[in-house]
């Protein structure tokens, strides 16, 4: 039962420009939601969160977007760098119990 | 250390042959999680500790597998007989779960496991 969709499995983007990923989900008792960025061969780094009672949160170049009535949220990063290529993981959780994984998007940022 | 450590890093066996995997969470981290990635797959939940016991155990793929922990610190993967169809990468991670805030989930670097 895939609790967190993520339903682009890529993504490619000019250096400079903004790149959003998309993140659904299903289980409307998630009040905990995070990004995570994976480089190869490396595990997953926690990248930017937000809890249900939010709608927004900005740190630096990467703001997440909450929309609780249609169960969606989205990474923001501006302006997108060659470095920020990677894939990038959308999770949530009940409250801080077990973590729901979606299945990636490889994002990569061209120069 | 001042990650999560697992062990081995990669580990190669014979289809039939029992594997155990090791993790190391971060010290004072009382919540603890396995995942697994197959190729060109996301990340799959497996189970989840919160000190010694596990109140979800609902993603092991099957009685071959199991996971213990002791002493609310290291944990071990156990898969037994293993498959083809369990070559993957299995990620561990810990949390501090502290139950007034949320925290994030640190991961280590995962174990790679081929199974011939």
């Amino acid at each position: 039962d895939q609790q967190v969709k993520q339903n682009s499995p890529s993504l490619s983007v000019q250096e400079g420009r903004i790149s959003i990923l998309n993140c659904d989900y299903t289980n409307s008792m998630f009040d905990y939601f995070l990004w995570y960025k994976k480089y190869p061969a490396e595990g997953p780094t926690f990248l930017i969160s937000i809890s249900s009672i939010k709608d927004k949160n900005e740190d630096g170049r990467f703001t997440v977007f909450l929309n609780k009535s249609a169960k969606h949220l989205s990474l923001h990063i501006v302006p997108s760098q060659p470095g920020d290529s990677a894939v990038y993981f959308c999770a949530a959780s009940v409250a801080n119990n077990d973590m729901r994984f979606g299945a990636g998007t490889r994002l990569t940022v061209k120069p | 250390g001042a990650g999560v450590s697992q062990s081995p890093s990669n580990k190669v066996t014979e289809k039939g042959k029992d594997v155990e995997l090791r993790c190391d969470p971060i010290s004072g981290h009382t919540a603890l999680y396995w995942y697994r990635q197959s190729l060109g797959q996301g990340l799959e939940f497996l189970i989840y500790f919160q000190g010694n016991s596990a109140p979800d155990k609902s993603g092991l793929p099957s009685d071959r597998f199991s996971a213990e922990r002791t002493g609310g610190s290291v944990s071990t993967l156990t898969i037994q007989r293993t498959q083809q169809e369990d070559s993957a990468v299995y990620l561990c991670a810990s949390s501090p779960r502290r139950a007034t805030t949320y925290s994030p989930l640190h991961f280590g670097n995962g174990t790679r496991l081929t199974v011939t």
